[in-house]
């Protein structure tokens, strides 16, 4: 079983809000865990967006907006990247990330989010 | 504004090594840590390994153990991974990608390494 699993797609249409989820393998306690969001648009290398542990420990990417936010699910052990107010251009790849240890991360496998 | 500039592509043979370059400007690069990852075609990320550059005391993702070494060169800035024993599945978009607390904040454009049997 993958460390993170992510949805392969998502749609949305323009204005409205998506919820990308982040499913932690069952041994891991996303409680535990900064999760950290990425953005991914065709030909370009990921960019940070979020990383969010708590309402108290989270952080935003320089120049994101704050319609990007993230947390956590407990009860389905997953980290959330909620989008408000969806644009056009924020159809792209989206990954999470943890850090396993203290100097090795791990991927989610990506959600596409299309916007209809 | 932190940026780094990642050396051209590279094709290769298999069996063959690579060595891509990441050249740091616009922060103290003695004071971060920087990570290697890679994106095959029309695939996810993978870690492949991290390095501090002032010790460059570096860790190394388990499948390529054996295969890769990094390094930094402080008075140029620049940071190096070697991939060796290059398989066709090596070949993928690599990027350097600076890691302030923890956060990959900085990436390089990447460099497309095709390894050809």
């Amino acid at each position: 079983q993958a460390v993170l699993t992510q949805p392969s797609s998502l749609s949305a249409s323009p204005g409205t809000s998506a919820s990308l989820t982040c499913t932690l393998r069952s041994d891991i306690d996303v409680g535990s865990y900064k999760i950290y969001w990425f953005q991914q648009k065709p030909g370009s290398p990921p960019q940070f967006l979020l990383s969010y542990r708590s309402d108290s420990d989270k952080g935003q990417g320089s120049g994101v907006p704050s319609r990007f936010s993230g947390s956590k699910d407990v009860s389905a052990n997953a980290g959330l990247l909620l989008i408000s107010g969806i644009h056009a251009e924020d159809e792209a790849d989206y990954y999470c990330m943890i850090w396993h240890n203290s100097v090795s991360t791990v991927f989610g496998g990506g959600t596409k989010l299309t916007v209809l | 504004q932190a940026q780094l500039e990642q050396s051209g592509p590279e094709v290769k043979k298999a069996g063959a090594s690579v060595r891509v370059s990441c050249k740091a400007s616009g922060y103290t690069f003695p004071r971060s840590s920087l990570s290697w990852l890679r994106q095959a075609p029309g695939q996810g990320l993978e870690w492949v390994g991290w390095i501090s550059a002032v010790s460059g005391i570096a860790h190394y993702g388990q499948k390529f153990l054996g295969r890769v070494t990094m390094t930094t060169d402080i008075p140029t800035n620049t940071a190096f991974m070697e991939l060796r024993s290059l398989k066709p599945d090596d070949t993928a978009v690599y990027y350097c990608a600076r890691e302030v607390d923890k956060d990959y904040d900085v990436w390089g454009q990447g460099t497309l390494v095709t390894v050809h049997s």
